[in-house]
């Protein structure tokens, strides 16, 4: 079935830009059919939809981030890619990729990567 | 500030049923009926337990059901387990976003 891993830098100063990688193992993201997306819960909150790519590079991005992020995707290696710039210590949280349906108002996240902890501090 | 609304906490003993509540407005749960929920064990990633609405992916048991209405969609767990007890979060369509619930925390007695 598919998995989903990310990875990146657990330490990002302030200012910088946090960059993380979703590996997909299972399935093929340009088989199309499904959206990809990343999720961050800061410690001890609620979940925060951030955006998420087609793989023929559409995006969508939450309003509240769309100035400071891009995602991109890697068909080639079956990646998809997430950059926030300009971060500052409440960008600190646990950021998840997850495999997206989306057909129209129809959403749902299945199934999701184990999560990744970044922390923003000098 | 979530723009979803959930209870911060329920409880209820083993055997027993419990629901959460997530409510919106006519822009997101009223608008579409596909809410959708999510269970959160300690230290672990989400896991799908319920989708447009009321069904099921596999492998989760039938003691999980949703419903909704109007702006106000529901979780019912019933026969209540230890393994149960987790955070549980509920997302719905936005329009121009997609949005979560502020997460509720289960405790079996």
């Amino acid at each position: 079935q598919v998995q989903l891993q990310e990875s990146g830098p657990g330490l990002v100063k302030p200012s910088q830009t946090l960059s993380l990688t979703c590996t997909v193992s299972g399935g093929s993201i340009s088989s199309g059919g499904y959206y990809w997306s990343w999720i961050r819960q800061h410690p001890g909150k609620g979940l925060e939809w951030i955006g998420y790519i087609y793989y023929s590079g559409s995006t969508y991005y939450n309003p509240s981030l769309k100035s400071r992020v891009t995602i991109s995707v890697d068909t080639s290696k079956n990646q998809f890619s997430l950059k926030l710039s300009s971060v500052t210590a409440a960008d600190t949280a646990v950021y998840y990729c997850a495999r997206t349906v989306l057909v129209p108002a129809r959403v749902w996240f299945d199934p999701w990567g184990q999560g990744t902890l970044v922390t923003v501090s000098s | 500030q979530s723009a979803l609304t959930q209870p911060r906490s329920v409880s209820g003993s083993p055997g027993q049923s419990v629901t959460i509540s997530c409510t919106g407005t006519s822009s997101d749960v009223g608008g579409y009926n596909y809410v959708s929920w999510y269970q959160q064990h300690p230290g672990k990633a989400p896991k799908l337990m319920i989708y447009d609405v009321s069904k099921r992916p596999s492998g989760v048991p039938d003691r999980f059901s949703g419903s909704k209405s109007g702006n106000t969609a529901s979780l019912t767990i019933s026969g209540l387990q230890a393994e149960d007890e987790a955070d549980y979060y509920c997302c719905s369509y936005a329009g121009s976003l997609i949005v979560f619930g502020g997460g509720t925390k289960l405790t079996v007695l």
